[in-house]
């Protein structure tokens, strides 16, 4: 079955561009989190949504970082102006309502600023 | 503002012999507590979670974990460790309070020897 989906995989930007991170949850999932996970570290929690509720924002680290979910399926992480500091492993996962904690993570986009 | 702790960067064991990898968390309510892991170019998976009953949960893979509301801990342990359950292992924790975001320790990297 469809587990949830990252695109791209692998994203390398020079710095000052914009770049943007897209997750398809599992079908159903109302809970989406958004995490990021730089070398040799732990996970750093970005934001999350769920159902129509307002998002979570408290873990975007400036305003540089914004993310929606459209239609309460796809979500986009959105980088403006990238940093050398912003290179991670930028992580989504989603679960059921019910379920509450991330069940489901996707395989990451590995983000590289040059 | 939830947290939680991780204190051991790595674990070492014998194959065959017990493993425990430790966790400690804080929270203003009730914890919601759980584990996962991840193996070498692999996402990350749920192990095992506490919500409410039982101190002791089991998971995925012969894991258990022990709630200990006094001393504020969720250690993770098998009783009879195999190399391949090297990986890398984070202790997770949500608030009670309706919604859930959820946070990581840093991590611990558990290196099982034949």
């Amino acid at each position: 079955g469809a587990g949830v989906s990252q695109s791209p995989s692998n994203k390398v930007t020079e710095k000052g561009k914009d770049v943007e991170l897209r997750c398809d949850p599992i079908s159903g999932h109302t809970a989406l989190y958004w995490y990021r996970q730089s070398l040799g570290q732990g996970l750093e929690f970005l934001i999350y949504f769920q159902g129509n509720s307002a998002p979570d924002k408290s873990g975007l680290p400036s305003d540089r970082f914004s993310a929606e979910r459209t239609g309460g399926s796809v979500s986009t992480l959105t980088i403006q102006r990238t940093q050398q500091e912003d290179s991670a492993v930028y992580l989504c996962a989603s679960s059921l309502k019910t379920g509450g904690q991330p069940q489901h993570f996707g395989d990451g986009t590995r983000l590289s600023i040059l | 503002a939830q947290s939680v702790a991780q204190p051991e960067d790595q674990v070492n064991v014998a194959e065959g012999n017990p493993l425990t990898v430790k966790c400690t968390y804080s929270v203003s309510g009730n914890p919601y507590l759980f584990w996962y892991v991840q193996y070498p170019n692999r996402g990350l998976q749920f192990l095992l979670k506490y919500i409410t009953g039982d101190n002791l949960v089991k998971g995925s893979y012969g894991f258990e974990a022990e709630f200990n509301k006094s001393q504020t801990s969720f250690h993770l342990k098998k009783p009879s460790a195999l190399v391949s359950d090297s990986a890398l292992y984070f202790c997770a924790v949500s608030e009670n309070t309706g919604g859930f975001k959820t946070i990581f320790g840093a991590g611990t990297r558990l290196f099982v020897k034949a």
